[in-house]
């Protein structure tokens, strides 16, 4: 696709469930980050893939976090025993290479509210 | 947490105004880069700055970087109402893999 593409765009959850958000990256795009943004503040880092691999998730807020991305391209970000205060837009964004410097591309986000 | 400061948090102005947006941090820095989001969902690149450069030019968009104060700041010069959005500082801290510390943002509204 012409950009970084996230489904769903909105969900709404009961606490204590599990939630996956999807990230399909611009095509070639060999790095992908995730990042949360709360109401009112910036994005926060929450890992960052090189190909398959994550190279730093020092981002995850707790081990109910998690993210895969097997074949270097699509990723997903998965939530178990979701809370309230995992409310917030998960973005999606990805760049040609992991440099320093390289443009980021984001996507529109996945908005999560758990209920 | 959060690595930068927006100063202002929100700012009016009118359509030809230019706006200054200002930005502090913390850390070392390998680039400065900033951002627009609208209605808070996609956030656009704008333009990056590099740690060697101190200032930059885009467009409308004119950005200055103070490594000795740490401290950038973001013009935008003869304001339109499609301006209107926030716009964020982040900071490059990794060691080379734009891993991104964003500030909290200025929310700028341009009146026709």
């Amino acid at each position: 696709g012409a950009g970084v593409s996230q489904t769903p765009s909105n969900k709404v959850t009961e606490k204590g469930k599990y939630v996956e958000l999807r990230c399909d990256p611009i095509s070639g795009h060999t790095a992908l980050y995730w990042y949360r943004q709360s109401l009112g503040q910036g994005p926060e880092f929450l890992i960052y893939f090189q190909g398959t691999g994550a190279a730093d998730d020092s981002g995850l807020p707790n081990d109910r976090f998690f993210a895969v991305r097997p074949e270097g391209s699509v990723s997903t970000l998965k939530i178990q025993r979701t809370e309230r205060g995992d409310s917030a837009v998960y973005l999606c964004a990805s760049s040609l290479g992991g440099s320093s410097g390289n443009t980021i591309y984001f996507g529109e986000g996945s908005w999560l509210t758990v209920v | 947490s959060q690595q930068g400061e927006e100063d202002p948090q929100a700012l009016s102005i009118q359509e030809g105004e230019n706006a200054t947006m200002n930005c502090s941090y913390k850390t070392s820095i390998n680039n400065l880069q900033w951002y627009r989001q609208n209605s808070g969902r996609g956030l656009v690149h704008l333009i990056l700055i590099r740690s060697n450069e101190r200032e930059k030019h885009s467009g409308r968009l004119r950005v200055t970087l103070d490594t000795s104060k740490k401290s950038s700041s973001l013009l935008i010069t003869a304001s339109r109402a499609a301006d209107t959005a926030s716009y964020f500082c982040a900071t490059d801290i990794s060691g080379g893999y734009n891993k991104l510390i964003f500030g909290a943002g200025t929310r700028l509204a341009v009146h026709p």
